[in-house]
């Protein structure tokens, strides 16, 4: 079965640091673009990173410079390293992957069941 | 950024109705358009791709229209079902971004 399934989510004071796993089967991380997308407690979906089949990045203004995307092939893992948290990084965390149609760009097709990080002192 | 503004935020409707939900974006994305279903406490789910291709085991009930800045989300008749949160996302670029979401209630 392709499931998605994300770990590492908690309670974290302001400023501090964390790491998000999400672990994959049934198919393989690095074959397929990755995203992180979050969720704030009564908002809508806030896109994050990307990180590609090659293993370029990108990330949204909101945590570029403080948060990383990136991958374990050996262990079929996707991770966000996420630093100088913020009272507004408080969210569900998905991870997400990208399927590439051609002439339709991508979607998300397969999506984990999230984490819940929570950025309070 | 692309922006994308969907209308309206909230909607509501009752079983067997017609309904339509808009997307705009802030520049032309061509057809590189998806739309999602999520309902509470769940992930989302993808309905359609490529503004109008009906992905996998989505009902037929499903539609998406559109290319350029302004697309649209149609589902011909409601079944107690759908009611849930429909978002928008552009995929033009790398940086992908979502409308805020139209919240679909019963009436």
């Amino acid at each position: 079965e392709v499931q998605l399934v994300e770990s590492g989510g908690g309670l974290i004071q302001p400023g501090g640091s964390l790491r998000l796993s999400c672990a994959a089967s049934g198919f393989t991380v690095s074959s397929y673009y990755m995203n992180w997308v979050r969720q704030a407690p009564g908002k809508g979906l806030d896109w994050v990173s990307v990180i590609y089949t090659g293993g370029t990045t990108f990330y949204a203004d909101s945590v570029k410079g403080r948060f990383t995307v990136s991958r374990d092939n050996s262990k079929n893992t996707l991770y966000l390293q996420m630093n100088s948290l913020r009272v507004e990084d408080t969210a569900v965390y998905y991870c997400a992957r990208s399927l590439i149609v051609p002439g339709a760009n991508d979607f998300f097709d397969i999506w984990g069941q999230g984490t819940m990080v929570t950025v309070s002192s | 950024d692309i922006h994308m503004t969907q209308s309206p935020s909230s909607l509501s409707a009752s079983v067997g109705d017609r309904v339509t939900i808009s997307c705009r974006a802030s520049q032309n994305i061509s057809r590189y358009l998806n739309w999602y279903q999520q309902k509470p406490g769940k992930a989302p789910k993808v309905l359609i791709y490529g503004a109008s291709s009906l992905q996998s085991g989505v009902p037929s009930r499903f539609s998406g229209s559109g290319s350029g800045t302004d697309f649209t989300l149609t589902i011909s008749s409601l079944q107690p079902e759908d009611f849930a949160t429909y978002y928008c996302q552009q995929s033009y670029n790398a940086l992908a971004t979502f409308g805020q979401g139209t919240r679909l209630e019963i009436k």
